[in-house]
């Protein structure tokens, strides 16, 4: 089955400067591959996702990277301020009503 | 955007008794709802897979016969954790995708607490 690995696990930053968040999968087959915000006792909130036909989307100060070929994605997160500090989940799926495979997460903190 | 809505919200329950949570699609029909388990500090653990009118698929290592999942119409799941201990204490999420779409809808997710 899919094992999608994510790093690092702990990110502090300072406010305004970027973030970047590495996840790998395993399944050549995967090719929907979204990123969600998780706060404390909070469902997970999709900030953005991406598909297999398409090396990079940025919506904002967020954009997400894909590298098929070496079966990894990023989040990328610019201008970083304090209500961005959350837990993050990438995750795999290989297709549209398929089950996801999440990451193991990354804590983000912004500090001030 | 679609949503879905779990019940309830918090449960606390004794030890050897049964919970049961709900998960509804409020304004879109699902044949597939997700049903995951978050430990604290923890990622989402996909438990089964349960689709309107025939049986779940659950993940290796989930007890099919712990954790009883029903999904008789194309708005609502169940899950009812079945003789539960504290070590079934965690946050139970379901997820659904609508028809057609890539992204999949959570619900709020279930704070399950085993005395």
């Amino acid at each position: 089955g899919e094992n999608v690995e994510q790093h690092p696990s702990t990110l502090s930053v300072q406010e305004g400067d970027s973030a970047v968040i590495k996840c790998t999968y395993s399944d050549s087959a995967s090719n929907y591959f979204p990123w969600y915000k998780q706060e404390l006792g909070k469902r997970p909130q999709l900030i953005i996702d991406i598909r297999s036909n398409v090396g990079e989307k940025k919506d904002q100060r967020i954009a997400v990277t894909l590298n098929k070929t070496a079966k990894h994605f990023s989040l990328h997160i610019t201008e970083t301020q304090p209500e961005d500090s959350a837990v993050y989940f990438c995750a795999a799926s290989t297709g549209g009503g398929n089950k996801l495979t999440f990451g193991t997460g990354t804590q983000l903190k912004v500090e001030l | 955007g679609a949503v879905v809505s779990q019940h309830p919200s918090r449960v606390i329950c004794k030890s050897g008794t049964s919970v049961k949570i709900e998960c509804r699609s409020l304004d879109f029909q699902a044949t597939t709802m997700f049903w995951y388990r978050q430990f604290p500090k923890q990622s989402l653990m996909l438990m089964a897979t349960s689709n309107e009118g025939s049986k779940a698929t659950y993940e290796q290592g989930v007890e099919k016969d712990k954790f009883l999942i029903n999904h008789a119409s194309l708005t609502l799941s169940t899950l009812t954790v079945t003789s539960a201990h504290p070590e079934d204490s965690s946050f139970y999420i379901c997820s659904a995708p609508d028809r057609g779409r890539y992204e999949q809808y959570f619900g709020p997710g279930t704070r399950l607490t085993v005395t």
